[in-house]
């Protein structure tokens, strides 16, 4: 399986960032899977966005719940991803990944190769 | 500031053992949640190398090995390469965030 995100790598403060992951060689609609956003803002770690499955069950982080908004487009194999009002701090690596579903919690695996995108005007 | 706590940094010599620590609590790690861990070289996609506590997928060489003990889980590293230089991340989940993901900090291991 490999994802490969798509977008715009520079977005204006106050507009909408949109992502796309293209999923290949696997299927968005396989039931043991989410399908993950995470972002490295410059000089930090890892957080995660939001997960989501192929029915639309959704994850979103707190902190960006009010912005945020995933879906799934299983006639194209894909899912997205858009964040409204960005600002300056929005700006970061964008990366999608594939959520292994797991009891106890499940990793990630694999990730697209990330995609920068910078919130500018 | 994460709620796994990794230090910031970590170094050995080539051929040495290191391990990176991933502190966290009782609602995450202490509350039996998985642990899994990642390298992440810059401008690369982050590769799944420890999952589930112990495990390592098909190709990550059996240098790398998990563990875990209370609220706390550790990544070792032995007989240390330079291509081993990389970030390296622990991910868990929490109770108190509704099962929300949690990524530590990282730890940036350098290879002397």
């Amino acid at each position: 399986v490999q994802l490969q995100e798509s977008g715009p790598g520079l977005v204006k403060p106050s507009q909408t960032l949109s992502l796309t992951c293209s999923v290949s060689g696997g299927s968005t609609t396989s039931a043991a899977y989410y399908w993950t956003w995470i972002r490295q803002r410059p000089g930090e770690g890892l957080e995660c966005i939001g997960y989501m499955s192929y029915s639309e069950t959704t994850y979103y982080n707190p902190s960006l719940k009010s912005r945020v908004m995933m879906s799934v487009d299983t006639s194209k194999n894909q899912f997205s991803l858009k964040v409204t009002s960005v600002i300056a701090a929005d700006t970061a690596v964008y990366y999608c990944a594939r959520l292994t579903i797991q009891p106890r919690g499940g990793w990630f695996d694999p990730w697209g190769q990330g995609t920068l995108v910078t919130v500018s005007s | 500031q994460s709620v796994l706590t990794q230090p910031p940094s970590v170094s050995g010599a080539p051929g040495q053992r290191v391990t990176i620590s991933c502190t966290g609590s009782s609602s995450n790690i202490g509350a039996d949640y998985d642990v899994h861990w990642y390298q992440h070289l810059p401008g690369t996609a982050p590769k799944l190398l420890i999952y589930a506590d112990t495990n390592r997928p098909s190709g990550v060489p059996d240098r790398f090995s998990g563990s875990r003990s209370g609220t706390s889980a550790s990544l070792a590293i032995t007989g240390l390469q330079a291509e081993d230089e990389a970030d390296y991340y622990c991910q868990s989940y929490d109770n108190s965030l509704n099962g929300h993901v949690l990524f530590g900090g990282g730890t940036r291991l350098t290879v002397l």
